[in-house]
């Protein structure tokens, strides 16, 4: 099983709303990754958890808050979000941080009314 | 920063043609990767390519490395329509734990 998958796949949520996105891995990668991307841009990287540890917080606003629950399971909590954070998130995961081939999943598409 | 600049930032070639992208980052790295990205979805990892390697190959992908102008090149031989797509070089610097992408090139393959 060589898969990172990610629900919903599409998400549309008031800013008012609370709503997490998930992500599964299950190939034994210890290094999981959360990244933001809008259109025609590159994917831009959120949160890196390393051994289920917290190792890379890339200055995200406190309103996206991830969790590592166990090895393979990886989720994104959304509270109070813009518009402006309407993006397509993407998960993740590699053997372990630096060196590795990272493998992602198909992306949740967000949309902040 | 470390991220990666890949020129062109996009390319239309005719089906049968070659594709060649080329991505230039600014720290030392561990490795380098491409990844294709279809119509905004998740992205698929096509090639790692380490720092003290200079070339690789995976069936129509060629990619090198040149540490020492801190670049690199995707080639695509005998592209196909399939291929149409954005790529985008990701490096992962020395001591780092982070994966970091460059601005990408959007590849159209022409009929």
């Amino acid at each position: 099983d060589t898969e990172v998958t990610q629900t919903p796949k599409h998400l549309v949520m008031g800013m008012t709303n609370k709503k997490s996105l998930k992500c599964e891995q299950h190939m034994g990668h210890r290094a999981m990754y959360w990244y933001k991307q809008k259109a025609k841009k590159p994917p831009e990287l959120m949160f890196v958890y390393s051994y289920e540890k917290l190792s890379i917080n890339e200055s995200v606003p406190s309103r996206f808050s991830p969790e590592c629950p166990n090895s393979s399971l990886l989720n994104l909590h959304l509270h109070a979000l813009q518009p402006e954070d309407s993006a397509l998130y993407l998960c993740a995961s590699s053997l372990w941080t630096g060196n590795t081939e990272a493998f992602f999943g198909q992306g949740t598409r967000l949309t902040v009314v | 920063s470390q991220q990666g600049e890949e020129d062109p930032q996009a390319l239309s070639i005719q089906e049968g043609e070659n594709a060649t992208m080329n991505c230039s980052y600014k720290t030392s790295i561990n490795n380098l990767q491409w990844y294709r990205q279809n119509s905004g979805r998740g992205l698929v990892h096509l090639i790692l390519i380490r720092s003290n390697e200079r070339e690789k190959h995976s069936g129509r992908l060629r990619v090198t490395l040149d540490t020492s102008k801190k670049s690199s090149s995707l080639l695509i031989t005998a592209s196909r329509a399939a291929d149409t797509a954005s790529y985008f070089c990701a490096t992962d610097a020395d001591r780092d734990d982070k994966i970091i992408f460059g601005k990408g090139t959007r590849l159209h393959i022409l009929p």
